[in-house]
Order: structure tokens, then sequence, then C-alpha cells
């Protein structure tokens, strides 16, 4: 299997533009998560899904981020409009549950940068 | 609340020293799954262990060893020998069963193994 895979895996633009992340999990995975890493306040789990479902979408920052999952095989975070303080690395997990719980095994992307300027 | 305290923000040993990352949490359910994930320089966050919260026996796999001890809610893990390619970030992590299955993480510790 190819893993998770993000695009872009750099991205740079400018305040106020829309930005477009995008995450394929692995094939199988009914569970995906979007985590943001910055210095400051480490890794911060902002929505998961299960079945294309949300679940909790209690850590996106605000109504300027949206993340949706049309099928089992993509999902997009979206952030309209961007502001500086949402530079950081965005990585997207997916996972399947064992044991009729979610035993936690993630599997990461490489993440996505996004620098605000 | 949930949470996961790892107090050591940077460390730096020696090459062949022991090293010991602190991973406290903090839960009200008596289910729940404890982590360890390391982020080498490459950025990839990978996995390294699960403990449930009914198994308190350490675990040793190589150099690594975990020691969870439910009474100060503590889930230690150890690099006996440290190598230069254990330099990373080290992330506890929490999960617990009434939390709809919400996966949470410390704020991570970054290892220096000085060669």
């Amino acid at each position: 299997d190819a893993g998770v895979i993000q695009s872009p895996r750099h991205e740079v633009t400018e305040m106020g533009q829309e930005v477009t992340l995008r995450c394929k999990p692995i094939s199988g995975h009914d569970y995906l998560f979007w985590y943001r890493q910055t210095m400051m306040r480490g890794l911060e789990l902002l929505i998961y899904f299960n079945n294309n479902v949300p679940i909790d979408d209690s850590g996106m920052p605000e109504d300027r981020f949206s993340a949706k999952m049309p099928n089992a095989s993509f999902s997009t975070l979206k952030i309209q409009p961007s502001e500086p303080r949402d530079s950081a690395v965005y990585f997207c997990a997916s996972s399947s549950p064992g044991l009729g719980f979610l035993t936690g095994e993630l599997f990461f992307g490489e993440g996505s940068r996004l620098t605000v300027l | 609340a949930q949470k996961v305290t790892q107090a050591q923000t940077e460390i730096s040993v020696v090459e062949k020293e022991d090293v010991t990352l602190d991973c406290v949490y903090e839960t009200r359910d008596t289910t729940y799954y404890l982590f360890w994930y390391k982020q080498p320089p490459s950025g990839e966050l990978v996995f390294l262990i699960r403990r449930n919260s009914f198994d308190e026996q350490n675990e040793i796999s190589g150099r690594y060893s975990w020691n969870f001890q439910k009474s100060t809610s503590s889930f230690n893990f150890t690099i006996t020998a440290s190598q230069v390619v254990d330099s990373a970030v080290y992330f506890c992590a929490l999960s617990e069963r009434n939390r709809d299955d919400k996966i949470i993480f410390g704020k991570g510790t970054r290892l220096h193994i000085l060669p």
C-alpha cells in the first residue's frame, strides 16, 4: 500500500487566499483525521471522520476552516480566507478500528507545510 | 478533562547513554489507550507502541522499553544505549473509550542524541 498521501507537500500563499489541502487515506481505513502541528501548540486534532461522516470538529479553529470527505478515498481541508497564523504543518492520518474500539495506531501522511505571508 | 503532559520539552544526551521520556496523563475513564509516536526529522509520525488501561505490564522492544503505572498516571519511555538515529520528537498520546475515539497528543519531547 502507498500509505497516506497528502498534497501539496509545501504551500506558500498570501493572506486572504484560499488554501485547499488534500488527503488520500489508506484503502480500507474508515477513520480519517486532520491534525495541525505548530511549535507553540504542538499537535492539535482539528477534525475526524468515520465512514466519511464528520464525528468531531470541535478542534476546527474557526469558520474559516472546513473539511469534507466526499468518499472513502479522499478528504480536503480548506482555509478561506487564510491568515498568517494558519502557518503550520497539517497532517492527515487514517486508521481502522480493532477489537471494536479504535486502538489508535494512526498512519500519518508526510504532512503539508503551509506558509501564509 | 483529557490531557497528556510531556514536561520535558527538549533533552540532549550523549550517544550510548540511556534516556527516559516522561508522560503523565489525566482521564476519568477506566478504559483507555496510551501510545507513543516518533517524529524523525523527515516529519512523518510513526507509531511505536499502544497500551490499554488494563495491561500494566512493562514492554521491551529492543532498546526501547515502556513503563506504565496507573497509580501515578504515567507512561514513560526509555531508550537504552541511545543512538544518533534516535534523534526525533517523541509524542505520547491518549484515547478514551467514552470520548468517541478521539486521540489526543502531548506536546512532544525533542530528543537530541549527540555523537
